[in-house]
This record gives C-alpha cells, structure tokens and sequence, in this order.
C-alpha cells in the first residue's frame, strides 16, 4: 500500500520559475492538504480540499494553486517561484475531515528556490 | 501569538528518564488534538490522539487540560529511538477544516 506519494522529492529552481509537486493517495481519502515547514514555524497549511472540485485555502496561500480534478490527486503549483519559497512541503490526506482524523503525510518534497 | 505553541527544546535527557512536554493552544473551541512525531527529515507520523480523559499508550500517556487550554505529553523511561521532534496539532471549532500544529519540541535520549 503507497498511501501518500509526493513527486519530486527533490527540486531546485531559480527565481520566477514554475512548477507543480505532485500529490497522490490510494487510501481513497476524501480530505487532502499542503503544508510547508519551514525551521522555527512548524507546519503551516497553504491549502486543502474536502472532496474533488473542492479546495480552500490556508494560513499562507500567497503564491500557490491547486485542483482536485480526482478523488486520488492534489497538484500544487508555484505559479513564480520565489526564494521565500525555499521550503520543506509535505502532502497529507485523511479519511476523515482533516481537523478530526489523522493526517497520513507524504515523504515530503525540498524545494531550493534560487 | 501563535496558535498553538511549544517549547522547541531541545530537551536532553538520559535513558530511562522521564519526560514531559506541553502545548497551548489559543483557539477555545478547539476540539480535536494529537501528537505527532517527526524524525529528522522524515514525515511526521501520528503518535497519539488526545482525548478528554487522557489516554495512555505503553510508555506514553498524553492529557488535555480544556480550562487552561494546553495538552501534555509524558513519556516515561526514555529510550534512544524516542530521540525525535514532538509535535502537537490541535484542530476543530467554527469554521476550521484542518489542523494546525505547534513548531514542534525536540527530544534529544542519550545513553
């Protein structure tokens, strides 16, 4: 069983670049999210969704889209990457609403934004 | 202020030692809570959730104080593996549709 898969697991851009880190999970969970970590901020959610053609957004979502075209996939895409973006982001999806259940995580994907 | 906080650490503790950490959260109408545990530059994995009545699991008992918003995590007769980052996530209330976690405490079981 893969649960959450994240792709790439590394990547390096330069400035003004775009790109789009790919989520996907065979769990079959309704509740997907992204998060970034960052030293000294912890966990701090950019978006989620509840469901297919369903996404909201979170704490810091400046910079970033998704979609949820599938029950299984949730892309997030850097529209023009920054240095700010330099950042550990890490996908998760859950059975149940992700405020209530437990979160699955992704291995994480390190984004290096020059 | 953040909206939910822990001490980083780190803490350094010897094998066997007992262990606790808190985590405030400001949010009142709060009503789910975890503790995650993350290894260096791994995922977090869920640890534990956090129930009313606190909850015990093995070495591990995790308690919610609702009247002073915080919950704790006791992790009695340290072992090396349990060396890691510990964090807390809090979740539920008006509106709120996903969990937001503490920066996280490092735990550092030396022998």
């Amino acid at each position: 069983n893969a649960g959450v898969t994240q792709t790439p697991k590394f990547q390096v851009l330069k400035t003004g670049q775009s790109m789009t880190l790919q989520c996907a999970q065979d769990m079959n969970h309704e509740y997907m999210s992204w998060y970034r970590q960052d030293p000294g901020m912890g966990l701090r959610l950019i978006h989620y969704s509840v469901g297919a053609g369903i996404t909201d957004q979170g704490e810091v979502p400046n910079g970033y889209n998704v979609s949820r075209s599938t029950t299984e996939d949730f892309p997030l895409r850097l529209l023009s990457a920054a240095p700010s973006q330099t950042s550990v982001y890490f996908c998760a999806s859950s059975y149940n609403r992700g405020n209530t259940g437990e979160l699955f995580f992704g291995e994480g994907s390190r984004l290096t934004v020059l | 202020r953040k909206e939910v906080e822990q001490d980083p650490g780190p803490f350094n503790v010897p094998e066997g030692a007992t262990v606790a950490f808190n985590c405030t959260y400001s949010n009142s109408a709060s009503q789910s809570f975890f503790w995650y545990r993350q290894d260096c530059r791994k995922e977090p994995k869920l640890l534990m959730s956090v129930y009313s009545s606190g909850n015990e699991d093995g070495r591990f008992t995790a308690q919610l104080n609702r009247a002073s918003q915080y919950i704790s995590l006791l992790i009695r007769d340290s072992k090396l593996s349990d060396s890691a980052t510990y964090l807390c996530a809090v979740g539920g209330g008006r509106g709120r549709r996903a969990l937001t976690f503490g920066s996280g405490t490092r735990l550092q079981v030396q022998p």
